[in-house]
């Protein structure tokens, strides 16, 4: 079992909708990083959280380090959106990816 | 600033061929890190250092290695590539830890060893 999982899998969605995808992780972590995978490959970061919750725009990463959970949340979807989201969770002095979740946002 | 660059964007390699990929940041940050990305897979750090002349060994170091002579720059170097090597390889740079800081990414450069 991987130390990060990622759910979905694969997500697709019409525009306007909103839109969660999970992390779930089987360690200790200190933080955890939400990434965004564009189309072409270029990797961008999104959020770093320890607690609680973050908006950055139409995005919203929360947090629950009791139940070792984190969700990504995307308001008001739109197919610039389209891309994988990627969770990595800081773990001692290491970085553990997620597989990542593929998104696609049909207009 | 260009931020984060890496050449080539492709290259396919013969087995046993060796190559260098090449990393640039313009940001003056301290650590700079290399990982792979494979297929259904999540990135994976090969090799990172914390400054000029400082490196160290990732979770994947086998059959590269890496210098940091400069600042700016952190060379990849892959010896006696072999198919196992086929991956899409991403350089990143943070201005502190990449653990509690973000990291930026270079735009990637997909490697195919026949």
């Amino acid at each position: 079992k991987n130390e990060v999982e990622q759910s979905p899998q694969n997500l697709t969605a019409q525009e306007g909708e909103f839109i969660t995808i999970n992390c779930s992780y089987s360690v200790g972590i200190s933080a955890l990083h939400w990434l965004q995978q564009h189309p072409g490959g270029g990797i961008v970061s999104l959020f770093m959280l320890s607690s609680g919750k973050k908006k950055h725009g139409r995005l919203i990463a929360t947090i629950n380090i009791q139940e070792k959970h984190s969700s990504l949340h995307i308001t008001a979807s739109h197919p610039r959106d389209s891309a994988v989201y990627i969770c990595a969770v800081v773990t001692g002095d290491k970085l553990i990816f997620g597989t990542g979740t593929r998104l696609q946002v049909f207009p | 600033n260009a931020g984060v660059t890496q050449t080539p964007k492709f290259r396919i390699l013969k087995i046993g061929q060796s190559m260098t990929l090449q990393c640039t940041q313009d940001m003056n940050h301290n650590y700079m890190y290399w990982y792979r990305q494979d297929p259904g897979m999540g990135l994976k750090l090969i090799y990172y250092s914390v400054g000029a002349g400082i490196t160290d060994k990732g979770e994947v170091p086998n059959g590269y290695n890496v210098s940091r002579s400069t600042t700016e720059d952190f060379p990849l170097r892959l010896e006696l590539a072999a198919p196992s090597q086929t991956s899409v390889y991403f350089c990143a740079s943070s201005y502190a830890d990449g653990l509690s800081y973000e990291q930026y990414f270079g735009p990637g450069t997909r490697l195919t060893v026949t």
